[in-house]
């Protein structure tokens, strides 16, 4: 598609089960990013993908986050042992590149929603 | 580290008013800042950047921003608001990984204009 698509757009989890999210970024683009969104707290940086490498993973809150990306494409965002301070709205964005000559112009997806019980 | 912030949770001003969102930035070098507005349940969406050049910066659906140097702002602004710009607005700057030469965007916490008609 034209834009970044994520999936799901709605989880609701219970507490201690894993989840997953899906990040489609805009073709051609190298730079992948993730962020967290909680009510109150902006938007938190979470991690940073050029092609398959994350060279910016220090915004991962624990050792229960986790994310890959493959094929220079496609990145996958996983939540072990989900707890409810974990609920908030996970959004991806991708850029045509994660060098520092260019602009720094992010294009959004419409986030993936997660709700712990 | 570089950071923005946005002093005022939310904004409200009547249809037809001028508006200012307001937002100070702390950086190291030339900052590279952004706004982004973000609509119910969807995701965020660029509306203007300051790189270099003019101090007033236009972007989309009429907003504009005024970087100023001695003062570290970079408020955003509109002549006349409208009701649908109703929405919650991010300011960002970008960080420098300066090891490798990659960029993120730090967001502010994010303020909500409510435009009442």
């Amino acid at each position: 598609g034209a834009g970044v698509s994520q999936s799901p757009s709605n989880k609701v989890t219970e507490k201690g089960k894993d989840v997953e999210l899906r990040c489609d970024p805009i073709s051609g683009h190298t730079a992948l990013y993730w962020y967290r969104q909680s009510l109150g707290q902006g938007l938190e940086f979470l991690i940073y993908f050029q092609g398959n490498s994350a060279p910016d993973k220090s915004g991962l809150p624990s050792d229960r986050f986790s994310a890959e990306r493959t094929g220079g494409s496609v990145s996958t965002l996983t939540i072990q042992r989900t707890q409810q301070e974990d609920s908030a709205v996970y959004l991806c964005a991708s850029s045509r590149t994660g060098r520092a000559a260019a602009t720094g112009e992010l294009f959004f997806g419409e986030g993936s929603r997660l709700t712990v019980l | 580290a570089q950071s923005v912030a946005q002093p005022e949770d939310q904004v409200n001003v009547a249809e037809g008013n001028p508006l200012t969102v307001k937002c100070t930035y702390s950086v190291s070098g030339n900052p590279y800042l952004f706004w982004y507005v973000q609509y119910p349940n969807r995701g965020l969406q660029f509306l203007l950047k300051y790189i270099t050049g003019d101090n007033l910066v236009k972007g989309s659906y009429g907003f504009e921003a005024e970087f100023n140097k001695s003062q570290t702002s970079f408020h955003l602004k509109k002549p006349s608001a409208l009701v649908s710009d109703s929405a919650l607005y991010f300011c960002a700057v970008r960080d420098l990984y300066m090891n490798t030469g990659f960029q993120k965007l730090v967001f502010g916490t994010g303020t909500r204009l409510l435009v009442s008609p």
